[in-house]
């Protein structure tokens, strides 16, 4: 158990198809993170929430959007994906994302598959 | 902004040998340098990490060394058990903790052989 939770585990998805991914956290932080993993490459920082406010957009396609309606939960809505896509979501959650200074607790992530 | 160089991207040991893992970071301001262990099927898992205070500290098995004025930091893992097989991954702040966030280096992927 790590404190916290992602849902679902594994995601299989037709470019056409819309779905999202959830994340809770059990730990009392304050921030909370999207991050993608591909095979190869380092982590790859998306989103970051601050007190349900987004502090930083890295870049990313607008075929993802994320939410936070509270400082437990953070979901990312996921809507007309390409093949390149394909990778493990990270959700993270830390005490203080201002400072890159806070340890970060990771979820096991969702396994997406873009068909 | 910040890089995090990491090596080397794979390490085979015996059981019951050393490893090191090691970091190399480009902001001399950064502060904060954690190390993750990541296990197949799971998320990443903080199970060391070092301000710049220190220049060593060491829990059980594994300790980690930082030399700010070359900008590098190291894993150390002593009496390597089966166990210790996962990929690893150090990080770093970027631009220098303002703002910043953590990035991540490539990865090491040990693996262990009984």
């Amino acid at each position: 158990e790590t404190g916290v939770t992602q849902t679902p585990r594994h995601l299989v998805m037709g470019m056409t198809n819309k779905k999202s991914l959830k994340c809770e956290q059990h730990l009392g932080h304050n921030a909370m993170y999207w991050y993608k993993q591909s095979a190869k490459k380092p982590l790859e920082l998306m989103f970051v929430y601050s007190l349900e406010e987004r502090v930083e957009n890295n870049s990313v396609p607008s075929r993802f959007s994320p939410e936070c309606p509270n400082s437990s939960h953070l979901f990312l809505h996921l809507h007309t994906l390409q093949p390149e896509d394909s990778a493990l979501y990270l959700c993270a959650s830390s005490q203080g994302a201002l400072l890159g200074n806070s340890p970060l607790h990771f979820g096991n992530g969702t396994r997406l598959t873009v068909t | 902004g910040e890089n995090v160089e990491q090596h080397p991207s794979t390490l085979s040991v015996q059981e019951g040998d050393s490893a090191v893992i090691k970091c190399t970071y480009s902001d001399s301001a950064s502060n904060y340098f954690p190390w993750y262990k990541q296990e197949l099927g799971k998320g990443p898992q903080l199970i060391i990490d070092i301000r710049s205070n220190v220049g060593e500290k060491k829990d059980q098995r594994i300790a980690v060394t930082l030399n700010k004025t070359a900008k590098h930091f190291s894993l150390h893992i002593t009496e390597t058990q089966p166990e210790d097989s996962a990929v690893y991954f150090c990080a770093a702040p970027r631009e220098g903790n303002q703002g910043g966030k953590l990035i991540f280096g490539q990865g090491t992927e040990l693996s262990v052989k009984p």
